[in-house]
């Protein structure tokens, strides 16, 4: 089985530039998730998609993130400008049809590493 | 809102040892505890899930158990190898709100040969 693709694995961009990051989930899942993780830190929740609806999406930046999971599938998630403190691998991460209690696992991606200089 | 710490921020045994990681949360109320293991530019593998209603979980030489009343967990990780050198991070998952994970910082840890 096939698991989360991401890409790019890594980028590096200037402040004030914008970058997009791109997530296929594995076949069948339908909750996708991204996450931010800064060095040093744990994973924090950017987003989440169940098929192509948000269900929290309440520690996004809004004024420059921006994801989008138009055909319940693969999601984007854009920054628009970068800031040095962007910094971080976003990880995306999907799990399987069972709703909010299920006990079902969430996989995650390798990541994309951003450095913002 | 779930705070979840883990101590030690980072470890060295010596090949052979076994050992303890520590991981606590504010809020009793989850659903369930995973444990993570993370390499170096690589994303997170799931080790072990507890569910609420139980205490331990074991798979091979790992062994978590949770106290949800004191909100705490521990990883045991039996006869430890070089391989095993990475960063654990545990994650709770919350009974109420959006299906989605609290992490902590994790533990890096180095096994020496």
């Amino acid at each position: 089985e096939a698991g989360v693709a991401q890409s790019p694995r890594y980028k590096i961009i200037e402040k004030r530039q914008s970058v997009a990051f791109w997530c296929n989930p594995i076949s069948g899942h339908a909750t996708l998730y991204w996450y931010q993780q800064i060095l040093g830190q744990g994973p924090k929740l950017l987003i989440q998609f169940q098929n192509n609806g948000v269900v929290d999406d309440s520690q996004l930046p809004k004024d420059r993130f921006s994801a989008e999971r138009l055909k319940g599938v693969d999601s984007t998630l854009k920054i628009q400008p970068a800031k040095l403190e962007d910094s971080a691998v976003y990880l995306c991460a999907s799990s399987p049809p069972g709703g909010r209690r299920s006990g079902n696992t969430i996989y995650f991606g390798e990541g994309s590493w951003l450095t913002v200089v | 809102k779930q705070e979840v710490t883990q101590i030690p921020a980072a470890l060295s045994v010596p090949e052979g040892e076994n050992l303890v990681l520590n991981c606590s949360f504010t809020d009793s109320a989850i659903y369930n505890l995973q444990w993570f293991r993370q390499d170096p530019g690589k994303g997170l593998t799931s080790l072990l899930l507890i569910q609420s209603s139980q205490r331990e979980q074991t798979s091979g030489r790992l062994n978590a158990s949770l106290d949800k009343s004191s909100g705490r967990s521990t990883l045991y990780i039996a006869a430890s190898q070089p391989g095993d050198s990475a960063t654990y991070l545990c994650a709770v998952k919350e009974q109420t709100g959006a299906n989605n994970l609290f992490f902590g910082t994790g533990t890096r840890l180095t096994v020496i040969p």
